[in-house]
């Protein structure tokens, strides 16, 4: 019964490649993200959607295009994989209006581009 | 923007001891939500605690604790009695209470080694 599911777990591809990572989450939320963690740990947020509409696209390159089928699914789409693109990528949920609108994290996608 | 900063990057404590993580913020917002995350080497982000601006009373959740100074900024975290298994790296992070706005702003990381 895991609440929020990104696959795959581990992706590994070339560098000019154009790759995929999907995000489900089973918890009934209306807002679902995705954060970039980088070498050094850090993490930042690279979009957000609410009920199926953009609503934060932080200066990311459009190499990056999100799409949302429906509000419990929100995937991520690379084209032209870049070295620097080499990550774990997070996928998120939350629900506007809930206490603390806590954010539940999937368990990361690590991309590794060679 | 918001920015959230952590100046310790690595801190270790014995084990059974206590231990203390600091986090300071900057924002012009007066509501607002703050969370420590934990993120043990599996990857997987883990909330640790959480706490809202407007209250004053610190959050406290099992052996976690926190120290939030709204007018200093500060959001320190203490970690009593610690465990093998509470090693990780632990984030601070800082959410918006404007709709709209949910994005997590997080600080650099701490990362906490305990000593056997």
């Amino acid at each position: 019964d895991t609440a929020v599911s990104q696959t795959p777990k581990y992706l590994v591809t070339q560098m000019g490649n154009d790759k995929s990572i999907k995000c489900e989450q089973n918890l009934g939320h209306d807002t679902m993200y995705w954060y970039k963690q980088d070498s050094k740990k850090f993490l930042k947020i690279m979009f957000s959607y609410n009920n199926k509409e953009l609503i934060i696209n932080e200066t990311v390159p459009n190499r990056f295009s999100p799409k949302s089928p429906d509000k419990a699914h929100l995937n991520l789409h690379i084209n032209s994989l870049e070295l620097g693109d080499s990550a774990v990528y997070f996928c998120a949920s939350s629900s506007r209006g809930a206490d603390y609108n806590e954010q539940f994290f999937g368990p990361g996608t690590r991309l590794t581009v060679l | 923007a918001q920015t959230v900063t952590q100046s310790q990057p690595e801190m270790s404590v014995q084990e059974a001891e206590t231990v203390t993580l600091s986090c300071t913020y900057d924002t012009s917002e007066s509501d607002y939500y703050l969370f420590w995350y934990k993120q043990p080497p599996s990857r997987q982000m883990i909330l640790v605690i959480r706490q809202e601006a407007y209250k004053q009373q610190n959050a406290t959740e099992n052996r976690f604790s926190v120290n939030f100074q709204k007018a200093a900024k500060s959001f320190s975290l203490k970690i009593s009695d610690s465990q093998l298994g509470d090693a990780a790296m632990y984030f601070c992070a800082y959410r918006s209470a404007v709709v709209g706005n949910e994005k997590l702003t997080f600080g650099t990381g701490t990362r906490l080694t305990i000593i056997p």
